[in-house]
């Protein structure tokens, strides 16, 4: 399939190590965070969610981080495997409709 | 069924022609939306319906992209008179409900993709 990030920020992990993805977003009146995880060839695919009244959410291996006072978003993989190897989004929503408004994605490589 | 089915796959056309791309939702999703992705970039929204009727269509960048949703299933999305600047991956999602946040069980599931490359 196509690449999809060729020109984005590239975060190069170790096998096993951890892995964290910043996101900086720009509507302080999104409702929902959410970190979708996109692989060559692929549409993106559901990581985590947070609301925008909570810091911190966790889910399998991954920890989703909310700071509104700097409009600032993280996404935490533990224990970074190579099947975590994809371009990763950010993306926030809020009013009707649940339009999805993304940032500009991070490509994480994990070496073995 | 299973997933958001996306098709062609992959479309190649010259500049001036019409192309018409489908999305099938997931059975039972009443949201259906469509985005635009260049490479390199996010996904960015074009238009959404809620069953038949568009409830948003701010994204469509100028009135050569129509969408509809005729029975409040399948969706196509037609581009006229193709320009070079139109290449992009197609991407279409479907969630249960744009009236609900989307989270849990609302979540917004993607496609594949449609590649539209216009010579």
């Amino acid at each position: 399939g196509e690449s999809v990030g060729l020109h984005l920020p590239t975060l190069s992990v170790q096998e096993g190590d951890n892995s964290i993805i910043n996101c900086a977003y720009s509507n302080s009146a999104s409702d929902y965070f959410i970190w979708y995880k996109q692989e060559s060839g692929k549409g993106p695919q559901f990581i985590i969610d947070i609301r925008s009244n909570m810091d911190k959410r966790q889910g399998q291996r991954v920890t989703v981080l909310l700071n509104k006072t700097v409009k600032h978003l993280s996404l935490q993989i533990a224990a970074t495997q190579p099947g975590d190897s994809a371009v990763y989004f950010c993306a926030e929503t809020g009013g009707a409709g649940n339009k999805l408004t993304f940032g500009g994605g991070t490509r994480v490589l994990v070496k073995p | 069924g299973a997933g958001v089915s996306q098709t062609p796959s992959n479309k190649v056309t010259e500049k001036g022609k019409y192309v018409e791309l489908r999305c099938d939702p997931i059975s039972g999703h009443t949201a259906l939306y469509w985005y635009r992705q260049s490479l390199g970039q996010g996904p960015e929204f074009l238009i959404y319906f809620q069953g038949t009727g568009a409830a948003d269509d701010s994204g469509l960048p100028n009135d050569r992209f129509f969408a509809v949703r005729p029975e409040g299933s399948v969706s196509t999305l037609k581009i006229q008179r193709t320009e070079r600047g139109d290449s992009a991956v197609y991407l279409c999602a479907s969630s249960v409900t744009s009236g609900s946040p989307p989270s849990g069980a609302n979540v917004l599931t993607f496609g594949a993709g449609s590649r539209l490359t216009v010579l």
